[in-house]
């Protein structure tokens, strides 16, 4: 079984509009970190934000926020006022407990397409 | 400012040939990692080294070697290169895991072909 699975392989979004990319997981762990990846057409791998399993609020970070609902095992991203800049390919992946290592276990990605 | 920094950023292999792959961060990390991403798809953990002197198997180790070479550098070889190999791959470190938001950083990736 797919340990992260994003749904949206691509989205259009209009400029200054929010969009949400969805994220589901799988783990038996309590102890878990979920983070999400912007990788431009450029290649690098740029850090957006972070939601750990115990946190009792949902992440926020700028334009950008976490929709966290545990029981349903979903971590959504939202980016709220897009950007042309926001066009890129979008990561989410998590990290089950906290034995040495850190170790990230990504999802597909979903191509986010900013329509001026 | 460098971060992680991979290097070659670019780079054409015959099938048969070896090739390693170097990475190095200047962040004093304790942990280091090796990805590769194949076209379309999300990233997948080859090995990852989570302190000095230690190198453990991710989800795709078959065709490659680590070594830490110190805490700095971490390095991915390729013995006998494989057209499957073709992918772009990524180097990442972080800090041990004593902060629960701790991100992993990532490289540049290094693209490599394989004929």
């Amino acid at each position: 079984a797919q340990k992260i699975t994003q749904t949206q392989p691509g989205m259009f979004v209009q400029e200054k509009e929010a969009v949400t990319l969805d994220c589901t997981y799988d783990t038996s762990d309590p102890s878990y970190g979920l983070f999400w990846y912007k990788q431009p057409s450029s290649g690098e791998m740029i850090f957006l934000i972070y939601q750990g399993s115990y946190d009792q609020q949902n992440a926020t970070e700028g334009r950008y926020s976490l929709n966290f609902q545990k029981a349903r095992k979903s971590a959504n991203l939202v980016i709220s006022a897009s950007q042309l800049g926001d066009s890129a390919m979008y990561f989410c992946a998590m990290r089950e407990g906290w034995a040495a290592g850190n170790k990230l276990t990504f999802g597909g990605g979903t191509r986010v397409l900013v329509k001026p | 400012n460098a971060g992680v920094t991979q290097t070659p950023k670019f780079q054409v292999l015959k099938t048969g040939q070896s090739m390693t792959l170097q990475c190095a961060q200047d962040m004093n990390h304790n942990s280091m990692y090796w990805y590769r991403q194949d076209p379309g798809m999300g990233l997948r953990l080859i090995y990852y080294s989570a302190s000095e002197g230690t190198t453990d198997k991710g989800e795709v180790p078959n065709g490659y070697n680590v070594s830490r070479l110190n805490k700095r550098e971490f390095s991915l070889r390729l013995e006998s290169a494989a057209p499957s190999q073709t992918s772009v791959y990524f180097c990442a470190s972080s800090e041990v895991v004593r902060r629960a938001n701790q991100p992993q950083h990532f490289g540049d990736g290094t693209r490599l072909s394989i004929l």
